[in-house]
C-alpha cells in the first residue's frame, strides 16, 4: 500500500534562511509526486509535481523538489524563504495507473520577518 | 473563472443527525475527489468520481458515508447518524480530465459533531 511521510510537522525559520521539507513515499512501482501548499485563509493549491524526466522539478515562487528514487524521497527546497511562504505544505503521491492520491500529514512552516 | 465551491462552509450538528455536504466543481471538470482532513492527520482520500461514476468507494470510512454526483457536476457527500469522530474538514477537489491533471481544491466544509 502507498504511504507518504512528512517528518517535520512544524518548522520555524527566519526570512532568508534556506528551507528543506522532507517527504518520503512507500510504493514499489512508478509514482507521480506532488507538493501542495495552503496559505492562511486560502485553498490548497499545487506547488509543483513530478511525473517523469528530470528529477529536479521547479515550481512556483522559487520552490523546487528533487525526486530521488533510491531514497524514495521528494524533498521540497527553497534557497531563501520569505515571510509570505508561511503556510502548510503537503506532499502527495499517486501510483501510476491509479486515481487514489495519498497525502502526508503536512508541515506547518512559519517564517519570521 | 469560478473555482471549486463548497457549502456550507461550517456545519455544527448533534451526534446522530444526518448531514449533507455539497461540492460545485469547476465547470467542465470531469474528475472530482472528496477528502477528509482531521486534526493532526493528512488529507484522507474518501472517494473519486469520473463523470457520475465512482469506480472505488473503499475510501469511505463506514457505511454511514455515501456520495453521489449528478449531471457530471455537483456532488454531495452524506453522512448519516453522525458521530463525534466525523468532526473534520471535508475537502472537495476537481480535475479537468485525467487523474494526473492538477487538482483544484475548494475551501472545505468544517464539520463539528457535538
Amino acid at each position: 500500500a502507498q504511504s507518504v511521510s512528512q517528518h517535520n510537522h512544524h518548522v520555524i525559520l527566519s526570512e532568508a534562511a534556506s528551507l528543506e521539507l522532507g517527504c518520503n513515499y512507500s510504493y514499489g512501482g512508478t509514482v507521480n509526486l506532488f507538493w501542495y501548499v495552503q496559505y492562511p485563509g486560502q485553498h490548497l493549491q499545487l506547488l509543483l509535481k513530478y511525473f517523469s524526466g528530470d528529477p529536479l522539478v521547479k515550481g512556483i515562487k522559487g520552490f523546487e523538489a528533487e525526486f530521488i528514487k533510491s531514497k524514495f524521497s521528494f524533498n521540497l527546497r527553497k534557497p531563501s524563504v520569505q515571510w509570505s511562504d508561511t503556510a502548510e505544505y503537503f506532499c502527495g503521491s499517486l501510483a501510476s495507473g491509479t486515481y487514489k492520491y495519498i497525502f502526508g500529514t503536512g508541515t506547518r512552516l512559519k517564517v519570521l520577518a | 473563472g469560478a473555482g471549486v465551491s463548497q457549502s456550507p462552509s461550517n456545519k455544527v450538528t448533534e451526534k446522530g443527525k444526518d448531514v449533507e455536504l455539497r461540492c460545485d466543481p469547476i465547470s467542465g471538470h470531469t474528475a472530482l475527489y472528496w477528502y477528509r482532513q482531521s486534526l493532526g492527520q493528512g488529507l484522507e482520500f474518501l472517494i473519486y468520481f469520473q463523470g457520475n461514476s465512482a469506480p472505488d468507494k473503499s475510501g469511505l470510512p463506514s457505511d454511514r458515508f455515501s456520495a453521489e454526483r449528478t449531471g457530471g457536476s455537483v456532488s454531495t457527500l452524506t453522512i448519516q447518524r453522525t458521530q463525534q469522530e466525523d468532526s473534520a474538514v471535508y475537502l472537495c477537489a476537481s480535475q479537468r480530465a485525467g487523474v494526473s491533471d492538477t487538482q483544484y481544491f475548494g475551501p472545505g466544509t468544517r464539520l463539528t459533531v457535538l
